[in-house]
């Protein structure tokens, strides 16, 4: 069975350039999240989609992040205009929940992205 | 905020020698909890998760981890490590009614063959 799949796995570009993540998750899984990895910390959740619901996307900086799950299967990350700061790990990760709470998520491999 | 504690960020040992992890979580409530492991160059993965029953939990690779709710801890030992258990070790914690999966920072482990 094919993981979580996501694209680019590295990035590199200038300050106040966007950028965009791809994911793909385990067919099948109905819940997607997005984790940001900073150097040196755990992963944190930017959002988490149940199909194409964003069901918890209060740690998602909305003046210039965004992402998208249509059609409840994969989905896109996107920052617009990148700063400095977002050099980090963007992980994708997927669980099915099925209506009970598991808590075991799949992960992707993750995009690293370095902002110059 | 529901948060979760690990200590001694960076770990360097011999093979054979024990290995225990500490993790501390903040919620006093209902908890799941998780250990999570991420080997060199590839993604994270589960490696041993607690619900409820027997506080004492058994992962793969020989790897387990023992609930002490008085304690709000969730440590993660394994008697005897291998050179291929170097790798970054993150405690995770889910609280009753909220699916929102808390990581620690993360334990960066590195066993000496």
């Amino acid at each position: 069975e094919a993981g979580v799949v996501q694209s680019p796995r590295y990035k590199i570009i200038e300050k106040k350039q966007p950028v965009a993540f791809w994911c793909n998750p385990i067919s099948g899984h109905n819940t997607l999240y997005w984790y940001l990895q900073n150097l040196g910390q755990g992963p944190e959740l930017l959002i988490r989609y149940e199909n194409e619901e964003a069901v918890d996307d209060s740690q998602l900086p909305k003046d210039r992040f965004s992402a998208e799950r249509l059609k409840g299967v994969d989905s896109t990350l996107k920052i617009q205009p990148a700063e400095l700061g977002d050099s980090a790990v963007y992980l994708c990760a997927s669980s099915l929940e099925n209506g009970k709470r598991t808590g075991e998520l799949f992960f992707g491999e993750g995009s690293r992205l370095t902002v110059l | 905020a529901q948060s979760v504690s690990q200590h001694n960020h960076h770990v360097i040992l011999s093979e054979a020698a024990s290995l225990e992890l500490g993790c501390n979580y903040s919620y006093g409530g209902t908890v799941n909890l998780f250990w999570y492991v991420q080997y060199p160059g590839q993604h994270l993965q589960l490696l041993l998760k607690y619900f409820s029953g027997d506080p004492l939990v058994k992962g793969i690779k020989g790897f387990e981890a023992e609930f002490i709710k008085s304690k709000f801890s969730f440590n993660l030992r394994k008697p005897s490590v291998q050179w291929s258990d170097t790798a970054e070790y993150f405690c995770a914690s889910t609280s009753y009614g909220n699916n929102r999966l808390a990581f620690g920072k993360g334990n960066q482990v590195v066993v000496i063959p």
